[in-house]
């Protein structure tokens, strides 16, 4: 059974990092691309980022791009969100995704990150 | 960069009701490319459509999709009373990799 698990949630101040981790198991985490996707609270889904299965490509939203940094680490078979300089408008549950291809066949349960002094 | 719109914001319906609900694309897209999710309260959403048309593994034969170009539409033909939710229709790219539309919510009438 495929699972993701997010962990590293929480509340921080504005200004202030957090690293958010998510673990797989269940499937051979080394083969998928993998991504970051946020909702804040009563709001759409939106976007975050995305990491190749190798690690050799990434891509950022325009709103997080130069504070966010998305790894992995295909041996513990896990995926990482750097956040650094957050803003009250990062303030979201955050789900970590696995890509098939053209869709988005599994999510996490989701973390959720508040920011506010 | 593809802005999708969906349409209506909300639909109220009753159990049994057939649900039509609207994407639009701002420019053309691959109909490979075109995803439906449902999301309930405090859940992760979950895929329902791929490829506009194509269910996804265990999803009933009520909800349907199709359309191509800029006009997608997702059909739920008889509302169940676990279909009541948010819907958004996703399109696949390069940079932005996701995007979204504002999803419609399905409320009981």
């Amino acid at each position: 059974e495929v699972q993701l698990v997010e962990s590293g949630g929480g509340l921080v101040q504005p200004g202030g990092s957090l690293r958010l981790s998510c673990a797989a198991s269940g499937f051979t985490f080394s083969t998928y691309s993998m991504n970051w996707v946020r909702q804040a609270p009563g709001k759409g889904l939106e976007w975050v980022s995305y990491i190749s299965s190798s690690s050799s490509t990434t891509y950022y939203a325009d709103s997080v791009k130069g504070r966010f940094t998305i790894s992995r680490d295909n041996a513990e078979n896990s995926l990482y969100l750097q956040m650094n300089s957050l803003r009250a408008e990062d303030t979201a549950v955050y789900y970590c995704s696995r890509e098939d291809i053209t869709r988005i066949n599994y999510w996490g349960q989701g973390t959720l990150v508040t920011v506010s002094s | 960069e593809i802005v999708l719109t969906q349409s209506p914001g909300t639909l109220s319906l009753s159990p049994g009701e057939r649900a039509t609900l609207s994407c639009r694309a701002s420019q053309s897209v691959s109909s490979s490319y075109l995803a439906w999710y449902q999301q309930k309260p405090g859940q992760a959403p979950r895929l329902l459509i791929y490829g506009a048309s194509s269910r996804a593994t265990g999803i009933p034969d009520r909800f349907s999709g199709s359309g191509s170009g800029t006009d997608f539409t997702l059909t739920i033909s008889r509302l169940e009373p676990e279909d009541f939710a948010v819907y958004y229709c996703q399109q696949y790219g390069t940079s932005p990799r996701w995007t979204f539309g504002q999803g419609t919510n399905v409320e009981i009438k």
